[in-house]
């Protein structure tokens, strides 16, 4: 599975637009890139999936550019509610296959 | 949208007693679900790979006949620690994909389950 690396951490303030940029040089053909948010004690949430270009949905957008080798979750307006953890997962989407987690970014946000 | 329900949240338990662990799909069934281990301020790791039907698959360093998995149905995997000790105690979290779909395929996590082994 290809190797991902992202910043250890951020700090944005609320209402600013957040940039995570992951790197995953060694993504493979079949691989998707996938971005979870956890907050303590809780189980990861997906946010967002894509395999190219550019893909929004309701809470981010993210960019993919075309050789693949990274990715950038774009995080509009952000409040304090969006301090949490973040991960960039690049692999396979079937079924059977396990997701491995890098160690994330954990973004702070304050007012 | 799709579910993991995993039971329970929390537990406490004595040193070298077992605690099972369920994790349910609740809306799909999943012939695979996966098993992570979170220790405080560090990632998820895989611990393993729950199959239905078969024997499950072990990342390497952790010993399955410590960490028991049963996925006797399509829709529940179980870990039970066995003869826990202190340093076992962590937030334990379950994933399950689809496999009705064969592929884009959203992997769903249970809320975890953190354990104290006291």
């Amino acid at each position: 599975l290809a190797k991902t690396t992202q910043p250890i951490s951020m700090d944005s303030y609320e209402g600013q637009e957040v940039n995570i940029t992951c790197s995953h040089n060694n993504i493979a053909t079949n691989d998707y890139i996938t971005w979870y948010q956890q907050f303590p004690s809780q189980g990861p949430r997906f946010i967002i999936q894509g395999y190219k270009t550019k893909v929004t949905n309701e809470v981010a957008s993210l960019f993919i550019p075309a050789d693949r080798k990274s990715s950038t979750l774009s995080l509009p307006r952000v409040s304090l509610s969006d301090t949490a953890v973040y991960y960039c997962l690049v692999g396979s989407n079937q079924a059977g296959t396990a997701l491995i987690f890098g160690k994330g970014t954990t973004l702070s946000v304050s007012s | 949208g799709a579910v993991v329900s995993q039971h329970p949240s929390w537990v406490i338990c004595k040193s070298g007693t077992s605690v099972k662990i369920e994790c349910r799909s609740l809306d799909f069934q999943a012939t695979t679900m996966f098993w992570y281990r979170q220790f405080p301020k560090q990632s998820l790791m895989l611990m393993a790979t729950s199959n239905e039907g078969s024997k499950a698959t072990y990342e390497q360093g952790v010993e399955k006949d410590k960490f028991l998995i049963n996925h006797a149905s399509l829709t529940l995997s179980t870990l039970t620690v066995t003869s826990a000790h202190p340093e076992d105690s962590s937030f334990y979290i379950c994933s399950a994909r689809d496999s009705g779909k064969d592929r884009n395929t959203e992997a769903f996590f249970g809320q975890g389950t953190r354990l104290t082994v006291v």
